[in-house]
C-alpha cells in the first residue's frame, strides 16, 4: 500500500502547454507539500496545505496552481509550460502538528520534461 | 537567506570504507533532519536531531547535531553498496514552521 502516490511518473510534454500531476496520501495527515527537485538535485518547497487550506506559498510563477479537493489529495496544474519548467516534482506529506517540524513522507516523483 | 551548505558535494568509496558528510549553516536551526534519496524514488527520513551535541546512531550510520545547532554531521561506518543514494539534510527556516529548506547534497556512491 503506497503511503504517498502521484501520477503521471514521467511526463513528456511541448512548451506552451497545460498539464497536471496528481497526489493523494493515505497516511491521515493534514498537510501536504509540493517540491521541486532541479537537475543537481536541489530540492525546494513549493507549496504546503494544511487540511485543504493553503499554508505556503512560496515565490512560484501564477502558472502553478495547486488545487486541494480533500485533505488527502493536492494536485498540481502548470499552464503554458517553460523549458525551465523541466525538474522532478515531489508532493509529500507531514502530521506536522504546527509546533515542530514533522518527517515528509515524499512520493516517487514526477518527472516533466518540457521540449 | 538561510542556506545549508554540504560537502562533499560528491563520494565514490570501496565497501568497508568510513565517510563523513557534513552539513553546514550560518544560522541556528531548532532541529535538522537527514534524508536518504535512492534514484527514482523520494527522499526517505533517517533521523531528526533536536539537542545541540545531540548524538543518535542508526546501524552503520551516526548523526551528530553541532553544540550550537548551526551544523550537523552524519558519518557512515564500513559503508555498504546499500548506502549508495544522495543524502540531503534539512532543517525548518523557522520554529513552528513546516517549511523545510534543504540542503546542496551529497552523491554517495559505494563500489563493491
Amino acid at each position: 500500500d503506497t503511503a504517498v502516490s502521484q501520477t503521471p511518473k514521467y511526463l513528456v510534454t511541448q512548451m506552451g502547454n497545460d498539464k497536471s500531476i496528481k497526489c493523494e496520501q493515505n497516511l491521515g495527515h493534514d498537510t501536504m507539500y509540493w517540491y521541486k527537485q532541479d537537475s543537481k538535485k536541489f530540492l525546494k518547497i513549493m507549496f504546503s496545505y494544511n487540511n485543504k487550506e493553503l499554508i505556503i506559498n512560496e515565490t512560484v510563477p501564477n502558472r502553478f496552481s495547486p488545487k486541494s479537493p480533500d485533505k488527502a489529495h493536492l494536485n498540481l496544474h502548470i499552464n503554458s509550460l517553460e523549458l525551465g519548467d523541466s525538474a522532478v516534482y515531489f508532493c509529500a506529506s507531514s502530521p506536522w502538528t504546527g509546533r515542530n517540524t514533522g518527517e515528509l513522507f515524499f512520493g516517487e516523483g514526477s518527472r516533466l520534461t518540457v521540449l | 537567506t538561510q542556506l545549508l551548505e554540504q560537502s562533499p558535494q560528491f563520494l565514490s568509496i570501496q565497501e568497508g570504507e568510513n565517510l563523513t558528510v557534513y552539513c553546514n549553516s550560518s544560522s541556528v536551526f531548532s532541529s535538522l533532519q537527514w534524508y536518504r534519496q535512492e534514484p527514482g524514488e523520494g527522499p526517505v527520513l533517517l533521523v531528526t536531531v533536536v539537542t545541540g551535541g545531540e548524538v543518535k546512531k542508526l546501524k552503520r550510520l551516526t548523526f551528530q547535531f553541532g553544540d550550537a545547532r548551526k551544523d550537523s554531521s552524519l558519518h557512515i561506518t564500513a559503508a555498504q553498496p546499500g548506502d549508495t543514494g544522495l543524502y540531503l539534510c534539512a532543517g525548518p527556516v523557522s520554529y513552528n514552521t513546516d517549511k523545510l529548506i534543504f540542503g546542496t547534497g551529497t552523491r554517495l556512491q559505494v563500489f563493491p
